[in-house]
Order: structure tokens, then C-alpha cells, then sequence
């Protein structure tokens, strides 16, 4: 059974750099079948699509998010990563990983504060 | 910027039928967006229910089904559970690969 687990600090300070880290177990990320990204929620609200990848390399960002998103992959630890800069209050939030479309993780929440 | 719209709330007896609905801004949803489908309960990570409009993953009970309806996606539930409280989310994919949500129902069982 796969899973997809996110880890990463739970706060950030406003300016700086958000960075998390998803693992994947129980399959690959080389699979062909699926994409792989993030989606957030901010406490109290929906879900918002921040990118995705497939495994040949390409990958897309949502257009709001694009100039400070990037989503890396580490094929050989089963990896991937968000990094999110410039952050503000308003990317408070809890922070999913997923293969889609079928898994998510259990979420990580991200608090933006000085 | 793209907008997808889904009913804020809807409310259903328990054992009724209920159509959950999902628009875009673009114009009528194809087959082409993917829609997906998802379920979530207070506390807890959402859970997909449906992809590729009406395709169940193997977790998804049988009551629940996709479809397209009046050029939007939508989402039905029969013989609705006590259980089936929870919001609920669609997933439209725009060029085949850039995902918006919708806002989300919140479906209430009384």
C-alpha cells in the first residue's frame, strides 16, 4: 500500500523560504501511471492546487503561486520537495502531498509568523 | 483567473438521493477536465472518492457516482448515510494538467 508522508519546520518566519519534504514508501515515484505534487489548505478554508509533476519531468504550477513555487524530485530517496518563497501570513496553511489521483498525506500545517 | 464553482451547502435525508455539482468559468466541463472528486471530514486529510469523471477508486462505495450533467461535473450519492456528512470537493484540470478546485459543499445529513 502506498503512502506519502510530509515533513518539514511548522513555522516560517514572513520573507523566508517554506521548504517540505514528501516520502513516498510502499511504490515509486518513476511510475507512469501518475502525477505528484501539492495542494494546501489555510485553517478554516478549501483547497487550493499549488503543482504537480509527472514522472518524465514535466511539471506545472498553479499561475497564482508560479513565481515563487518550485517542486524538485529525489528519485533515488523516494523524495520530493516544495519550496515556497517570499512567504506572507496568507500562506498559513496545512500543506498536502499526493499522488494523484488517489493518495494524500495526512498534511503538515505551515504557520507563517515572525 | 479560473474559477470553479460548486453549491456552498446542500442538505439530505438520510437514505435520499443528492447531486452535487461543479461548474467553470471557461464554459461547459468536458470529459477533458478529469473532474475528480473528493471527501472530507473535520479533522482529517481529504479522501479521493472519483477521477476521470465517473471512475470509483477501489475504497468508493457503489452509492456514490460521477457524471457530467448540464455541462458541469457532478457528484450523486443514493441511499445518502449518516456518514456521508462532510465537505466536499471537486478537481477540474484545465490543458490536461493545471488542477483548480472548487470551493467546496458542505453536505449536511438531517
Amino acid at each position: 500500500q502506498l503512502q506519502v508522508q510530509e515533513s518539514g519546520p511548522g513555522l516560517v518566519k514572513p520573507s523566508e523560504t517554506l521548504s517540505l519534504t514528501c516520502t513516498v514508501s510502499g511504490g515509486f515515484i518513476s511510475t507512469s501511471t501518475y502525477y505528484w505534487g501539492w495542494i494546501r489548505q489555510p485553517p478554516g478554508k478549501g483547497l487550493e492546487w499549488i503543482g504537480f509533476f509527472y514522472y518524465s519531468g514535466s511539471t506545472n504550477y498553479s499561475p497564482s503561486l508560479k513565481s515563487r513555487v518550485t517542486i524538485s524530485v529525489d528519485r533515488s530517496k523516494s523524495q520530493f520537495s516544495l519550496r515556497l518563497s517570499s512567504v506572507t501570513a496568507a500562506d498559513t496553511a496545512i500543506y498536502y502531498c499526493a499522488r494523484a489521483p488517489d493518495q494524500w498525506g495526512q498534511g503538515t500545517l505551515v504557520t507563517v509568523s515572525s | 483567473q479560473t474559477v470553479v464553482t460548486q453549491e456552498p451547502s446542500l442538505t439530505v435525508s438520510p437514505g435520499g438521493t443528492v447531486t452535487l455539482t461543479c461548474a467553470s468559468s471557461t464554459g461547459a466541463v468536458t470529459s477533458d477536465y478529469y473532474p475528480n472528486w473528493f471527501q472530507q471530514k473535520p479533522g482529517q486529510a481529504p479522501r479521493a472518492l472519483i477521477y476521470s469523471t465517473s471512475i470509483r477508486h477501489s475504497w468508493t462505495p457503489a452509492r456514490f457516482s460521477g457524471s457530467l450533467l448540464g455541462g458541469k461535473a457532478a457528484l450523486t450519492l443514493s441511499g445518502v448515510q449518516p456518514e456521508d456528512e462532510a465537505e466536499y470537493y471537486c478537481l477540474l484540470y484545465y490543458g490536461g494538467s493545471q488542477g483548480v478546485f472548487g470551493g467546496g459543499t458542505k453536505l449536511t445529513v438531517l
